[in-house]
């Protein structure tokens, strides 16, 4: 069974750092793109990150371009998220989801770990 | 990437049907046959019930259907029942691996 579990949210000031963790379990990780959703209080689903299945493909939605870095470790089956210089607005749920193999939808996700930004 | 424009919340009585609706643009739902649908309940994952405008995944129940037309796409849930209240979410490729997801609608069974 496919599993994605993710952690290292938590309450962290403005201006601060924060790495995500998705451990991927029950298929394998190597062969399927990633791509890590936030929701925040109130608001509907955003995509934030893409990365292909070899790490060398990458997209991010423009509001994190700079300040967010996804990246993975096959090995490990690992998904992370490194978010640098948070601002309120990134106080969110995020969640990571797997891409399906016919592409373009999103067929298992995590339970999602809370990132709260405040002073 | 603007979100997708989805009414805030639709109600059915059990054993109606219900549609919701999902606009873009031009440069997402109407130009790429990729929307999808998820379904989430409180506290859970987002599950994926309807892909490529109106495949069913294995296990989602038939009583869920989607369609597009022009920049709009609508999700159709068949015979409401108890366990279809929820929040969903749909979803559209915006090309370069870049993806726009919809503002939810919450649905309730009255």
């Amino acid at each position: 069974e496919v599993y994605l579990v993710e952690s290292g949210g938590g309450l962290v000031q403005p201006g601060g750092s924060l790495r995500l963790s998705c451990a991927a379990s029950g298929f394998t990780f190597s062969n399927y793109e990633m791509i890590w959703v936030r929701q925040a209080p109130g608001k509907g689903l955003e995509w934030v990150s893409y990365i292909n299945p070899g790490g060398s493909t990458i997209y991010y939605t423009e509001s994190v371009k700079g300040r967010f870095t996804i990246s993975r470790d096959n090995a490990k089956t690992s998904l992370s998220l490194q978010m640098n210089g948070l601002t309120a607005e990134d106080t969110a749920v995020y969640y990571c989801a797997r891409e399906a193999a016919n592409g373009y939808n999103f067929d298992f996700w995590g339970q999602g770990t809370l990132v709260t930004v405040s002073s | 990437q603007s979100a997708l424009t989805q009414p805030a919340s639709v109600s059915g009585s059990p054993g109606q049907s219900i549609t919701i609706s999902c606009t873009g643009t031009s440069s997402d739902v109407g130009n790429y046959n990729v929307v999808s649908w998820y379904q989430r309940h409180p506290g859970k994952a987002p599950k994926l019930v309807i892909y490529e405008v109106s495949q069913r995944p294995s296990g989602v129940f038939d009583r869920f259907s989607g369609s597009k037309s022009g920049n709009a796409a609508f999700l159709t849930i068949s015979g409401l029942q108890a366990e279809d209240e929820a929040d969903y979410y749909c979803c559209s490729y915006a090309g370069s691996r870049v993806y726009v997801f919809g503002s939810g609608t919450k649905v309730t069974v009255i």
